[in-house]
């Protein structure tokens, strides 16, 4: 079963359209972490934001928010007023204790955004 | 204040032939990771290594991969006797400590022909 589940393998939006990216995650543990991080057609994987299992607080960045429902196991992401250069394959992620005692990260399968001016 | 570095960002190796790829974590940083990402899929993790130690290795390959970040210099990934299907790009991400957020390098794409 996956833990991570990006269930929007691609997305076309016109810009200026909002967009939403969604996230679900399966996990036992009470302390976990989530991330998004963008990645572009250069390859890079640039770091967007992490949230810590007991923070349930939605936050905005510019552009970005990001809403974190425990009750629902999801983290989605949302883009307001999409631009062209917001075009990427998006990827959660989860980090969650390892039987080894380490925390590792698991990755959705990422969300490509296309975003067309 | 660099940060992670990968090199080469690109590499061709022949199958049979050794792939060696290196990773300069973020000043500050003694944790480093690798992963593995195949075409059109998610990232793996391969390894987990401190200075000197390799803490969880559970994602590598038994055969062929190997890992090390020794007191001084990279991290190294190895892989001996590449084959096609050790095709993909491997990215490096480093941490200050465990638990906390990794940063990536830009990735090596090896392309084994």
């Amino acid at each position: 079963a996956q833990k991570v589940t990006q269930a929007q393998t691609e997305i076309s939006v016109v810009e200026k359209e909002d967009v939403t990216l969604d996230c679900v995650y399966e996990t036992r543990d009470t302390t976990y972490y989530l991330f998004w991080y963008k990645q572009p057609p250069s390859g890079e994987l640039v770091f967007l934001i992490r949230r810590n299992s007991f923070d349930e607080q939605n936050e905005i960045s510019g552009r970005y928010s990001w809403n974190f429902q425990k009750s629902t196991s999801s983290f989605n992401f949302t883009i307001t007023a999409s631009q062209v250069v917001d075009s990427a394959v998006y990827f959660c992620a989860l980090s969650e204790p390892h039987t080894s005692g380490t925390y590792k990260y698991i990755f959705g399968t990422g969300t490509r955004l296309k975003v067309l001016a | 204040n660099a940060g992670v570095m990968q090199n080469p960002r690109h590499l061709v190796r022949r199958r049979g032939q050794e792939a060696r790829l290196r990773c300069s974590p973020m000043k500050g940083h003694s944790h480093v990771y690798w992963y593995r990402q195949l075409p059109e899929e998610g990232l793996k993790f391969m390894v987990y290594l401190q200075k000197e130690n390799i803490i969880d290795e559970s994602g590598m390959p038994k055969e062929r991969f190997s890992a090390e970040f020794p007191k001084e210099g990279p991290s190294i990934l190895r892989i001996q006797q590449v084959v096609r299907g050790d095709s993909a790009a491997y990215f490096c991400a480093s941490s200050k400590k465990d638990r906390e957020t990794q940063y990536f390098g830009p990735g090596t794409r090896l392309l084994v022909l």
